[in-house]
Order: structure tokens, then sequence, then C-alpha cells
């Protein structure tokens, strides 16, 4: 049974450029969340879709956007690149039952903006 | 807000020793506590939970136990590995957020 699974796993990209990334979540999960993680620091909560609307955001600009499609495939978009933008970013898939239920991580998408 | 505090690292340990590792959080309500491991290059890992007070979650050897009067959640392994070396992160979830609010994580290093 197939995880979670991101692409790409590395990407290089130029400050002002914009940048979409991908996610596959767990079989069987309906719901995803985006989170970004600095180097050395905790996973930062930017949103979470469920059934292809954003049900909830964290403290991100607006510059960060994302979609759900109807297979529950989930894509990040970063408009106008900053350098701080540098980080790795993970999806998460669970199933919306409850606050109880479990998050399956992805391997993340490094994303280096020069 | 929700937030996590977690020990600073890094810890280094000798193979067999105990390990400890500290976690006390602030929120409203009873949220649900988890641990989770990120080994070198990849995502993170549930490694346990504990949904309500007094809970105790343990998986390969861990141990954690939710102590509302402290808000704390400490983790706990009586024998560690070499690898067990990882960065270990403490994170809670309330029902109303439905987010993970993570600490900044702990790095741990196993020498053999």
């Amino acid at each position: 049974d197939a995880g979670v699974t991101q692409s790409p796993t590395h990407l290089i990209k130029t400050r002002g450029q914009q940048v979409t990334l991908r996610c596959s979540p767990k079989s069987g999960h309906d719901t995803v969340s985006w989170y970004q993680q600095a180097l050395g620091q905790g996973p930062q909560f930017i949103f979470q879709y469920y059934e292809e609307e954003e049900r909830q955001r964290g403290n991100f600009p607006d510059r960060f956007s994302g979609h759900q499609f109807p297979n529950y495939s989930s894509e990040l978009n970063v408009n106008a690149l900053l350098l701080g933008d540098s980080a790795l970013y993970l999806c998460a898939s669970s199933i919306d039952r409850g606050f109880n239920y479990g998050y399956t991580f992805g391997s993340g998408t490094r994303l280096t903006v020069v | 807000g929700n937030s996590v505090t977690q020990m600073e690292g890094p810890v280094t340990l000798s193979e067999e020793a105990f390990l400890t590792i500290n976690c006390t959080y602030t929120a409203t309500g009873y949220p649900s506590l988890f641990w989770y491991v990120q080994y070198p290059g990849e995502g993170l890992q549930l490694l346990l939970k504990a949904t309500k007070a007094d809970d105790k979650g343990s998986n390969k050897g861990f141990e954690a136990t939710y102590r509302k009067e402290t808000t704390s959640f400490h983790l706990e392994k009586g024998s560690v590995q070499v690898s067990d070396s990882a960065v270990y992160f403490c994170a809670l979830s309330q029902s109303s957020a439905r987010q993970l609010t993570f600490g900044s994580g702990t790095q741990l290093t196993v020498l053999p």
C-alpha cells in the first residue's frame, strides 16, 4: 500500500519565480495538509484541503495557494518566491473522521530559492 | 494560541543509555499529543500518541504519558540504540484546529 507520494523530491528556483509541488495521499485518505519545515525547525502548518476546498489556513501569505482534485491529490503553489521560502515542504494525508485520526506524511519536497 | 516547547538539543547518548526528551505544551481544552520521528532525508513518522489525560502512548520501546496537571508529554526509552538516532518532534492537535502544532525538534545521536 503506497503511502503519501510527493513530487518532485528536490527543486531549485530563482527568486521571483513560481513553483508547484504535488502530493498524492495515502489510499483511503481524503484530507491533505501542507507544512513548511525550515532548516532546524519544526513543521509549520500552511493549509488543509478537504472536499476540494481549503478548510483551514495557517499564518502564511496569499502567495501560498493550493488545490485539491477529485481524486484527493493536491498541489501547493507558491508565487513570487523569496529566499526565505527555501524549506522542506511536507504533505500529510488523513481521514476526516475526527481530530484523533492519524496523519501520514510524505518524504517532502526540498525547495531551494536562489 | 497553541504552542509546544521541547527540550533543546542536540542530545548525544551512548548505546543502551536511558533517554528522556522533555515536552510541555500550551493549549485550551484537551488536545491530542504526539511524538513524531524524522530520520535523515525523510519525512515524519508517527512514533506514538495519547488522546486523553493519563494515557500512555508506546511504540518500539518508546513511551510517553499525557500529564494534564503539568501539561507535559515527555518521551522516554530505557535503552537507546544507534538506529534511534534521528530528530524527534513533539506535537499537539485539537478538534477545533484540525492541524498539528509542532515543537522545534530535538536531535538525538546515539554512539556505539
